[in-house]
């Protein structure tokens, strides 16, 4: 039940796009298009931002994106605002039948 | 408005047992699975446990196997999370999530969480 590889921080200024990398293996990401993403603010409990790989929720702005390609997943954010700067973890699925999160990634918008 | 409340945290002597209670309101638990989540202080979100909104299967991360249970209570709309033998190496805030299910799943929503501190 090793954790997926995020990032440990990314960085961009306001309008810019950045993309979080979460690598997994054959037996978790690679395996089903199970993997969504949350972001957290300080002292807030998470909020689901893409699930199903690409799917966004309601409510949450078209400049968030899922992909994945082999064992790896991605987020992006494009036309980053200031609001944005939050930890943003990845999360799937496994062979296991259990599911695992990636270490969580830190964004910084400057 | 579907929302999830934890109750039950606080600080117990390594050994000491604590039970969480998630209560769920704006839906009914009996027809969704439900997961316990954790983050410790710091550190960054892991999957605890998982109960089916059948009770067909449970499944819990390697760590706590044999000393966490969770169990539901229909008639209140509750989630519980039994800790027994408790560590250090458990001092978290835990949360309740609500699974979703439409050929992929997700978690969502999260409770506000529950901070449960190990320490002698």
């Amino acid at each position: 039940q090793s954790a997926l590889t995020q990032p440990a921080s990314v960085s961009g200024s306001p309008g810019q796009s950045i993309t979080i990398s979460c690598t997994g293996t054959s037996s978790d990401v690679g395996a089903y298009n199970y993997v969504s993403w949350y972001q957290q603010f300080p002292g807030k409990a998470p909020n689901l931002i893409i699930f199903g790989v690409t799917k966004r929720p309601s409510g949450v702005s078209n400049r968030f994106s899922g992909s994945k390609s082999g064992n790896t997943a991605s987020l992006t954010i494009s036309g980053l605002q200031i609001e944005d700067e939050a930890d943003y973890y990845c999360n799937s699925y496994t062979r296991s039948k259990t599911w695992v999160f990636g270490g969580g990634t830190k964004l910084t918008v400057l | 408005q579907i929302q999830l409340v934890e109750s039950g945290g606080g600080v117990v002597q390594p050994g000491g047992s604590l039970t969480l209670s998630c209560a769920a309101s704006g839906f009914t638990i009996s027809g969704y699975g439900m997961h316990w989540l954790r983050q410790a202080p710091g550190k960054g979100l892991k999957w605890v446990a998982f109960i089916q909104f059948d009770g067909s299967d449970e499944n819990y991360v390697d760590s706590v196997k044999g000393r966490f249970t969770v169990s539901r209570d229909f008639s209140k709309n509750m989630l519980y999370l039994q800790m027994n033998s408790l560590r250090v190496e458990d001092t978290a805030v835990y949360y309740c999530a609500k699974y979703n299910w439409n050929d992929v799943g997700w978690f969502d929503p999260w409770g506000q969480g529950t901070l449960v501190t190990v320490s002698s």
